[in-house]
């Protein structure tokens, strides 16, 4: 099992809708995770962090299932700018800390 | 407010040439990391260092060099490119170990 999985999608959802992605994570140690967005060929910026069990910002929330080890990404209202790859991001829980990236869930607003 | 800061922005190579990413950042952070992202793959863990003085090895460090004479500079080394070194190349900094990290606007590299 992946230590971050995502479905790739694309998610393909016209303006206005509400839609949702999940990032499950194998370690049931985790205590922190990330979402961040990547635009085309731009670098990731972080969109949200989660240190217990949500995070709300905006029109953004994200939701942390600790039973059943994953973290969702929901977005209300999607605007056209809202177009991007999603990435999920999970700390290993070693001495390193190093950040583990989910492969991205790409979303597509269309008008 | 510069942040993490990355040159060049694109670069070609021929196989066998080496050369050297620069990274800076001016945020103090300790935590420092060199990514690659290839289509599909998502990012990959290059090398990472802890602070000034210590580095240590990721995921995929094979061909790659790095050191962190300063906490400011991180700056990533191919030694001998190759076509499988084409790719887009992130540096990121972190506060603290395990926290979010902030991006350069990366490098294209392209080895021919």
């Amino acid at each position: 099992r992946k230590e971050v999985e995502q479905d790739p999608g694309p998610f393909n959802v016209p303006e206005g809708a509400t839609v949702a992605f999940n990032c499950t994570y194998s370690n049931s140690a985790s205590q922190s995770f990330f979402w961040y967005r990547q635009d085309c060929r731009k670098e990731p910026k972080l969109l949200m962090s989660v240190y217990s069990s949500g995070n709300e910002d905006g029109r953004f929330t994200a939701q942390l299932n600790r039973a059943s080890q994953y973290i969702s990404l929901l977005i209300r209202d999607s605007k056209l700018s809202d177009s991007a790859t999603y990435l999920c991001v999970v700390p290993r829980m070693d001495s390193s800390y190093k950040l583990i990236f989910g492969s991205g869930t790409r979303l597509l607003v269309r008008p | 407010n510069a942040g993490v800061t990355q040159t060049p922005k694109f670069q070609v190579l021929k196989t066998g040439q080496s050369m050297t990413l620069q990274c800076a950042q001016d945020m103090n952070h300790e935590y420092m990391s060199w990514y690659r992202q290839d289509p599909g793959m998502g990012l990959r863990l290059i090398h990472y260092s802890v602070g000034a003085g210590i580095t240590d090895q990721g995921e995929v460090p094979n061909g790659y060099n790095v050191s962190r004479s300063t906490t400011e500079d991180f700056p990533l080394r191919l030694l001998s490119a190759a076509p499988s070194q084409t790719s887009v190349y992130f540096c990121a900094s972190s506060p603290r170990l395990g926290d979010e990290a902030f991006f350069g606007q990366g490098t294209r590299l392209t080895v021919v």
